[in-house]
């Protein structure tokens, strides 16, 4: 089955500084790519994905890319504010049928002021 | 909000009891899952379904069962409850376009 890996687990950077959060994934029959956000004590909420059809999207500051013959998807995150400041998850799955997403461990990003 | 709610949101039972979660939707959709989340290991699939009384495994399923009697309520069940299953449940329904929408969790403890 799937496997993802997320790194990495653990991110600070300073406020207006970019952070990236890298994953790679095994199945090469996954094609959807979402990111999650969850705030300490909240539910994890969507906020960017891809699908394997298209390289890049960005939605104001943030992007994901996607190297489907690497098996590997980044998000990237600029000009952070301390409102970044969350567990951000990735996850892959077939985009088709029950879509049973299969998620990375986790990177917990810290903005520093 | 978002249409999902679990009850309860909180739990302590003890080893060996029998404990049921429930996840609620009111948006009619099809496919409906159960994910524990845990440090270290993100979010990992207990059991999802695809339809009233369609159900199946997911990676961690062992000590669990599921039930959809009817499209809006999808049923957690730990039959005998261990402490290693002292986790934070999340219940999601698949919005399609929209991706995942997951409940707000619910916490358990056993003791």
């Amino acid at each position: 089955g799937e496997n993802v890996e997320q790194h990495p687990s653990t991110l600070s950077v300073q406020e207006g500084d970019s952070a990236v959060i890298k994953c790679t994934y095994s199945d090469s029959a996954s094609n959807y790519f979402p990111w999650y956000k969850q705030e300490l004590g909240k539910r994890p909420q969507l906020i960017i994905d891809i699908r394997s059809n298209v390289g890049e999207k960005k939605d104001q500051r943030i992007a994901v890319t996607l190297n489907k013959t690497a098996k590997h998807f980044s998000l990237h995150i600029t000009e952070t504010q301390p409102e970044d400041s969350a567990v951000y998850f990735c996850a892959a799955s077939v985009d088709q049928g029950a879509q049973k997403l299969v998620f990375g461990q986790g990177t917990r990003l810290t903005i520093n002021p | 909000d978002a249409g999902i709610t679990q009850s309860p949101r909180h739990k302590v039972t003890e080893t060996g009891t029998p404990v049921t979660l429930r996840c609620h939707q009111t948006e009619n959709h099809r496919y409906m899952y159960w994910y524990r989340q845990d440090p270290g290991h993100g979010l990992r699939l207990i059991h999802y379904s695809y339809g009233v009384k369609d159900t199946d495994k997911g990676e961690v399923s062992d000590g669990y069962s599921v039930s959809r009697s009817k499209t809006e309520d999808f049923l957690l069940t730990l039959e005998s409850a261990t402490s290693s299953q002292t986790s934070v449940y999340f219940c999601a329904i698949s919005t399609g376009a929209r991706g995942y929408t997951f409940g707000s969790g619910t916490r358990l403890t056993v003791v």
